[in-house]
């Protein structure tokens, strides 16, 4: 199965900071990977497909870029709704799957 | 607007089965692939299963050994999880999540859709 090592696991930032928050895939996964949010409680949120194009009504202070196999997410301007856990996704070979998430919180 | 409401699941004996179903609203469900995604109490998310629009091409996953099988009813917009001789580590959150298909061999379906999840306990 493909792995993907995301990171950090954990990150602390203030309200206006800009984050960002990377997925690297054991082998070439072309743009094929996905992020979503997930806040305590409720269903993950889909944000980003096809390593940078945002979902409809996706705020774009989200964004996604993809060099290689690394993938990365950036939050800009970070607001109390963005601190949340978030997870990266491969859907290039099945089984897709899931980086083990990186929880964002407020410092 | 696009709802999928999950339902079937609760606490289990190990060894038993259950079926758990989502039924789906809001877009025309016979159009779009589908996923079972569960979370684990430790928050890692599983792939489980997809399956075509039409029911007749499924992923599935390999550790699972067979015990899980996905299936749909287009007529009733509902789609299934077939869960069978239960064991403790299958205890999740089980989410069914819509899927987009990226024209391909093989097609990918990536998801952009959630239910709001169904929790699975597996105890004696």
């Amino acid at each position: 199965d493909i792995q993907m090592t995301q990171s950090p696991s954990s990150l602390s930032a203030s309200l206006g900071d800009r984050v960002t928050i990377t997925c690297r895939a054991s082998q070439d996964i072309r743009n094929y990977v996905a992020w979503f949010q997930q806040k305590p409680g409720e269903a993950p949120r889909s944000l980003i497909y096809a390593a940078s194009t945002l979902h409809n009504g996706v705020p774009s202070k989200f964004s996604g870029s993809r060099s290689g196999t690394d993938f990365t997410l950036t939050i800009s301007s970070l607001q109390p709704e963005d601190f949340a856990t978030y997870y990266c996704q491969q859907y290039h070979i099945y089984p897709y799957t899931f980086g083990q998430g990186t929880k964002l919180d407020i410092k | 607007q696009v709802q999928l409401v999950e339902s079937g699941g609760g606490v289990v004996q190990p060894g038993k089965s259950l079926r758990l179903s989502c039924v789906a609203s809001g877009f025309s469900f016979s159009d779009y692939p589908m996923h079972w995604v569960r979370q684990t109490p430790g928050k890692e998310m599983e792939c489980l299963s997809a399956v075509s629009y039409d029911g007749k091409r499924q992923f599935n996953v390999d550790f699972l050994k067979g015990r899980f099988t996905i299936s749909r009813d287009n007529s009733k917009n509902t789609l299934y999880l077939q869960i069978d001789s239960l064991r403790v580590e299958d205890t999740a959150m089980y989410y069914c999540a819509r899927g987009r298909v990226v024209i391909g061999t093989p097609p990918r379906y990536y998801i952009d859709y959630w239910g709001q999840g169904v929790l699975v306990t597996v105890s004696s």
